[in-house]
């Protein structure tokens, strides 16, 4: 499609229980990139994809995160037993190519989670 | 220290001002910039990328000082729709963006 679209739109979990996020890029984009914005600004990022090969996965939590692009289906993010903090919105975002001269990424309208 | 850094404001200005927000980095190998803008509960969108050169898109003129690691966006003849947090963003490598806090701008009548 022309535009990053992400489901759900929002998300309630209690604590403890599984959330799954999806994200399908822009046609034609191989770059896919997970972030969480917790406070108003602060953005973190997770994890990126190169079609369906992990890229970079410096931000990703190393407990409770996975994150999976597999061919022919949205990308995914899944937090196993959800904690509070992980109330946040997560964006994803893609771009054409990646590197050190690093093209635009457009991102998705978000997630919002709230692990009550 | 952030890696990137803003000025969180508010900053508060007319219609029709010319406002100016700065960002600086910490790590000169970053190759990539970008101005990206933020409305309330929605995901950012990018206003501009920001050239070695400089370079201007209508009333939006972003800089670039590599030797003083500092990016600049500067808004002429400001508008009420300009009214939003701008993001400076870095790429210090692999495309994994480093996002300052946002500088939030309202323009009033």
């Amino acid at each position: 499609g022309e535009e990053v679209a992400q489901t759900p739109k929002h998300l309630v979990r209690g604590e403890g229980q599984k959330a799954k996020l999806y994200c399908a890029p822009i046609k034609g984009h191989s770059y896919v990139f997970w972030y969480q914005q917790v406070l108003k600004n602060e953005f973190k990022f997770l994890i990126s994809f190169q079609n369906e090969n992990v890229f970079d996965e410096t931000g990703m939590p190393k407990e409770r995160f996975s994150a999976k692009c597999l061919p022919n289906s949205p990308c995914s993010l899944e937090i196993q037993a959800t904690k509070l903090e992980d109330s946040a919105v997560y964006f994803c975002a893609s771009s054409r190519i990646a590197g050190a001269y690093s093209y635009e990424q457009y991102f998705g309208p978000g997630t919002r989670l709230t692990v009550t | 220290r952030k890696e990137v850094e803003q000025d969180p404001g508010p900053f508060n200005v007319p219609e029709g001002a010319t406002v100016a927000f700065n960002c600086t980095y910490s790590n000169s190998a970053s190759q990539s910039f970008f101005w990206y803008r933020q409305d309330c509960r929605k995901e950012p969108k990018l206003l501009m990328s920001v050239y070695s050169s400089g370079n201007e898109d209508g009333r939006f003129t972003a800089q670039l000082n590599r030797a003083s690691q500092y990016i600049s966006l500067l808004i002429r003849d400001s508008k009420l729709s300009d009214s939003a947090t701008y993001l400076c963003v870095v790429n210090p490598h692999n495309n994994d963006m480093r996002f300052g806090a946002g500088t939030r701008l309202t323009v009033k009548p």
